[in-house]
């Protein structure tokens, strides 16, 4: 069985400040994999993904992640964090073989961001 | 275009009642996913319909039914509620081909079971 693990369930940065959010999945496979984004109160929103080719992947509001293969990691990433970034952020992994698998996510355990002024 | 929408947005059970939450999406998707959110647990699949007339056990089933009334609607069913149910409860869906495995959420359920 797949898993993801996030490193961190707490991140806090200064605003302008990097943001580095970690994530590790393991799978003999190569899966798909996600960044999701929850606001206070509300659904998930997807930030990125990666499936095929170019490994550095662009999200919205500035964010990006690179799938490292040899190190089975998908790390998150944003130069310079801004206040609205302040959420609970979720890796995700899709296993790509098919079968009963097909199309199911599993998730990590999600990272807070806290953004200071 | 509403995405995918749940009601309702809060409910308060006692224990033993029984209670549905209802999910729809109006995105043509033909997989629909439950899952529960609890602090520090991530999310975890309860049920899952890969195409309509089709249902299958997630991670955490027990307690719970699902019916996919159609392409649209899946519908999460607690016959009796359990203290250890109070969570939040979040309908996905996406059209799962190819490339396209990105999941689409609804905005929750938050249930707390007395």
């Amino acid at each position: 069985a797949q898993s993801v693990t996030q490193l961190g369930s707490h991140v806090s940065v200064s605003e302008g400040a990097l943001v580095l959010l970690r994530c590790n999945y393991s799978s003999s496979v190569p899966p798909y994999l996600f960044w999701y984004v929850q606001y206070p109160n509300q659904g998930l929103q997807l930030l990125l993904k990666y499936t095929t080719g170019a490994t550095l992947v662009k999200g919205i509001n500035g964010f990006e992640a690179e799938f490292k293969k040899s190190e089975t990691s998908f790390h998150l990433t944003k130069p310079s964090a801004h206040m609205s970034d302040a959420a609970e952020y979720f890796c995700a992994v899709s296993d790509k073989s098919g079968g009963t698998s097909y199309g199911k996510l599993t998730f990590g355990q999600g990272t807070i961001l806290t953004v200071h002024p | 275009n509403a995405g995918v929408t749940q009601t309702p947005k809060f409910q308060v059970l006692k224990t033993g009642q029984s209670m549905t939450l209802q999910c729809a999406q109006d995105m043509n998707h033909n997989s629909m996913y439950w899952y529960r959110q609890d602090p520090g647990m991530g999310l975890r699949l309860i049920y899952y319909s890969a195409s309509e007339g089709t249902t299958d056990k997630g991670e955490v089933p027990n307690g719970y039914n699902v019916s996919r009334l159609n392409k649209r609607e899946f519908s999460l069913r607690l016959e009796s509620a359990a203290p250890s149910q109070t969570s939040v409860y979040f309908c996905a869906s996406s059209l799962v081909h190819l490339l396209t495995y990105e999941q689409y959420f609804g905005p929750g359920t938050r249930l707390t079971v007395t």
